[in-house]
C-alpha cells in the first residue's frame, strides 16, 4: 500500500531555532512535494524534489531515495513559518498512467517569539 | 505572478443540491486537479483532467462528482447531489505539462452542507 507518513505531528519551536520535519514513504516514488498550509486553509508549494537537495531562502529539501525519505528544514525560524507543512508523493507507477499525489497528515509548526 | 483561483471561496448548501464550484488555473497549464480536505484531515485526491477528459480518479469521485471546461479558462467541480459529508474545503490545482511538475494550488473553497 502507498503510505506517507510524517514526523513529528505537531511542533512548536522558539524563534531562530533550526528546524525539521520528515517524511518517509512505502515504495518507489517518481516525486515528493513539500506544501504549506497557512491557517486560513490556503497551500502553497514550497518545492517539488525527486533527488537530492532544493534551497530556498531558509528553507531546505532534502531527499534520500534509497531510504526513502525526505525532510524539510527551516533555519532561522519566525513566528510567519508558523503553518502546517505537508509532505506529498507521487508514487512509481507502472500502468502507464500518471499516478496522482498521496499527502501526508501534515505536520503543525507553531514558531514562538 | 500568475495563480490558480477559486470561486466562491465559502458555499453553503442544503444537503440533496447540486453545487458547483469553480476554478481558473494558470493560463498556460494543461493539467487540472481537484483535491478535497476534511476538516482536521489530510488533503485526498480526487480528479485529474488532461486534455479535455479525466486522466485519473479515486475512489472518492463517484458518480456525484463531474469535472467539465466548458470554456478556455474555468475548470469546474459538480457536486449532482450533496451530502453531510462532503462538507470539505475543496482545492483546485494546475500543473503545466504533466503531474511530474510542480503543481499550483488555488485558495480553496470551503463546502458546508447542512
Amino acid at each position: 500500500k502507498n503510505e506517507v507518513e510524517q514526523s513529528p505531528q505537531n511542533l512548536t519551536a522558539q524563534e531562530g531555532e533550526f528546524i525539521t520535519i520528515n517524511c518517509s514513504y512505502s515504495v518507489g516514488i517518481s516525486a515528493l512535494h513539500w506544501l504549506q498550509q497557512h491557517p486560513g486553509g490556503g497551500i502553497v508549494s514550497l518545492f517539488m524534489l525527486s533527488s537530492g537537495k532544493k534551497k530556498h531562502g531558509r528553507l531546505i529539501a532534502t531527499i534520500n531515495i534509497q531510504e526513502k525519505h525526505s525532510s524539510l528544514h527551516i533555519t532561522a525560524s519566525h513566528p510567519r513559518d508558523s503553518a502546517v507543512y505537508i509532505c506529498a508523493v507521487l508514487f512509481m507507477n507502472y500502468g502507464g498512467s500518471q499516478g496522482n499525489l498521496i499527502f501526508g497528515k501534515g505536520t503543525k509548526l507553531s514558531v514562538k517569539p | 505572478e500568475p495563480e490558480v483561483t477559486q470561486t466562491p471561496s465559502h458555499q453553503v448548501t442544503q444537503m440533496g443540491q447540486e453545487v458547483i464550484l469553480r476554478c481558473v488555473p494558470i493560463s498556460n497549464h494543461l493539467y487540472f486537479y481537484w483535491y478535497r480536505q476534511i476538516l482536521g484531515q489530510k488533503v485526498e485526491f480526487l480528479v485529474s483532467f488532461y486534455n479535455n477528459e479525466i486522466s485519473e480518479k479515486s475512489e472518492i469521485f463517484d458518480d456525484q462528482f463531474s469535472v467539465e471546461r466548458p470554456d478556455g479558462s474555468n475548470f469546474t467541480l459538480k457536486i449532482r447531489s450533496t451530502k453531510l459529508e462532503d462538507s470539505a474545503m475543496y482545492f483546485c490545482a494546475s500543473s503545466a505539462t504533466s503531474s511530474y511538475n510542480e503543481q499550483f494550488f488555488g485558495p480553496g473553497t470551503r463546502l458546508t452542507v447542512l
